[in-house]
């Protein structure tokens, strides 16, 4: 089936390490996203990208870092740097062929700072 | 920059009665889209209808419409017939177009309980 899948759905992170949250698709998009989700908080953009090896800065970049090297795949990592991790992540994605075309959703991954 | 505002934190509706909910943007493009985004407790995100700003006739998809007062910025969501299964967290969007502002801005939602 098509769609996009994020991995892990729960992760648990000791306070100084890195983590990476994955995220592939294959839906053959070219844009891809990384949201930040806190309670009482709509959505908030981290990076996003539209083409291979080139990405952009969202709202709350500082503590993020990403890559794309290939197009179903953006994985997100959280480093040591993000002072307040816990949160719900979430992945997303669209095709750039037609404007103001839909952005599909991956189902999230908890982290949790222990 | 655009902003995204949802000034009902939540709202409540009977079964089978209809209930609106608010969304004003901010934003001084002409060529824009609008989002209706519905979060169940699942927390997938699932599209419940979108808007595009050149058009005036507003969007229907089965029991839910919207407003569209391109002018007065205010794009807000009407579910008729409201179901137990309508009971979600609900986010209004804007969405950019163009390179590399090709990004969605969610408002703060509001939260629709759905009583029998």
């Amino acid at each position: 089936d098509g769609g996009i899948t994020q991995s892990p759905k729960y992760l648990f992170r000791k306070e100084g390490q890195n983590v990476t949250l994955s995220c592939e698709q294959n839906l053959n998009h070219d844009a891809m996203y990384w949201y930040r989700q806190d309670p009482g908080q709509g959505l908030r953009l981290i990076y996003y990208s539209q083409i291979v090896n080139d990405f952009q800065k969202g709202d709350i970049a500082e503590g993020y870092s990403v890559s794309r090297e290939k197009k179903e795949s953006f994985p997100l990592t959280v480093t040591s740097a993000q002072k307040n991790p816990t949160a719900f992540y979430l992945c997303a994605s669209t095709s750039l062929d037609l404007a103001g075309n839909t952005i599909y959703f991956g189902e999230g991954s908890w982290l949790t700072v222990v | 920059a655009q902003t995204v505002t949802q000034s009902q934190p939540e709202m409540s509706v009977q079964e089978a009665e209809t209930v609106t909910l608010s969304c004003t943007y901010d934003t001084s493009e002409s060529d824009y889209y609008l989002f209706w985004y519905k979060q169940p407790p699942s927390r997938q995100m699932i599209l419940v209808i979108r808007q595009e700003a050149y058009k005036q006739q507003n969007a229907t998809e089965n029991r839910f419409s919207v407003n569209f007062q391109k002018a007065a910025k205010s794009f807000s969501l009407k579910i008729s017939d409201s179901q137990l299964g309508d009971a979600a967290m609900y986010f209004c969007a804007y969405k950019e177009v163009g390179y590399n502002t090709d990004k969605l801005i969610f408002g703060t939602g509001t939260r629709l309980q759905v009583f029998p």
